[in-house]
């Protein structure tokens, strides 16, 4: 079985600054490991994945998130926040097989200008 | 490419009432899904599809809840009655294949409130 937490249902930070939005994983397989978006009234958006090849991964709209086992974490990153990043995250695993995907419960991006 | 439909994008029924939502994934995806998102919480699966047939529908509450994908392309899910706890919204997805690596692709989802 898998399930995801993710730390904090509200980050607020200013436009510019970095975005860490943290998830941390269990599986007791090798997991595999996603991050979508979901603006107001949308569906959901693949943002980045993990499939067991390199550790860091680099998605859209410049996000990036790094696979550490050691920690179970799967965090997302950027650099420079931007206004347009204003919108609700969902880390998301699967240990895969008829498996579907196990998703956390979202942290709400705010963006302060 | 078309993404996901999904009709109706909103319903209100008060409790006991049913309701069916409907979906088509995009053209040759062989793979659907049903999640639950209630307010403040990531989506749940509810069922999954390969082709016509149901692959895993562990946390369907069959009591209240049918989904059925005939012909192997669009999907209905009906809730039958319809309970206050059940307002959320309820997201269709689709993939080419069962492959875990595949992206699942997402329509915009139904919020469907129950009164």
């Amino acid at each position: 079985a898998q399930s995801v937490t993710q730390l904090g249902s509200h980050v607020s930070v200013s436009e510019g600054a970095l975005v860490l939005l943290r998830c941390n994983y269990s599986s007791s397989v090798p997991p595999y490991l996603f991050w979508y978006v979901q603006y107001p009234n949308q569906g959901l958006q693949l943002l980045l994945k993990y499939t067991s090849a390199a550790t860091l991964v680099k998605g859209i709209n410049g996000f990036e998130a790094e696979f550490k086992k050691s920690e179970t974490s799967f965090h997302l990153t950027k650099p420079s926040a931007h206004m347009s990043d204003a919108a609700e995250y969902f880390c998301a695993v699967t240990g895969g097989g008829a498996d579907g995907l196990t998703f956390g419960k979202g942290t709400h991006l705010i963006i302060q200008p | 490419e078309a993404g996901v439909a999904q009709s109706p994008r909103y319903k209100i029924i008060e409790k006991r009432q049913s309701v069916a939502f409907w979906c088509n994934p995009i053209s040759g995806h062989a793979t659907l899904y049903w999640y639950q998102q209630i307010l403040g919480q990531g989506p749940k699966l509810l069922i999954q599809f390969q082709n016509n047939g149901v692959v895993d529908d562990s946390q369907l509450p069959k009591d209240r809840f049918s989904a059925e994908r005939l012909k192997g392309v669009d999907s209905t899910l009906k809730i039958q009655p319809a309970k206050l706890e059940d307002s959320a919204v309820y997201l269709c997805a689709s993939t080419y294949s069962r492959d875990f690596q595949e992206t699942q692709y997402f329509g915009p989802g139904t919020r469907l409130l129950v009164l």
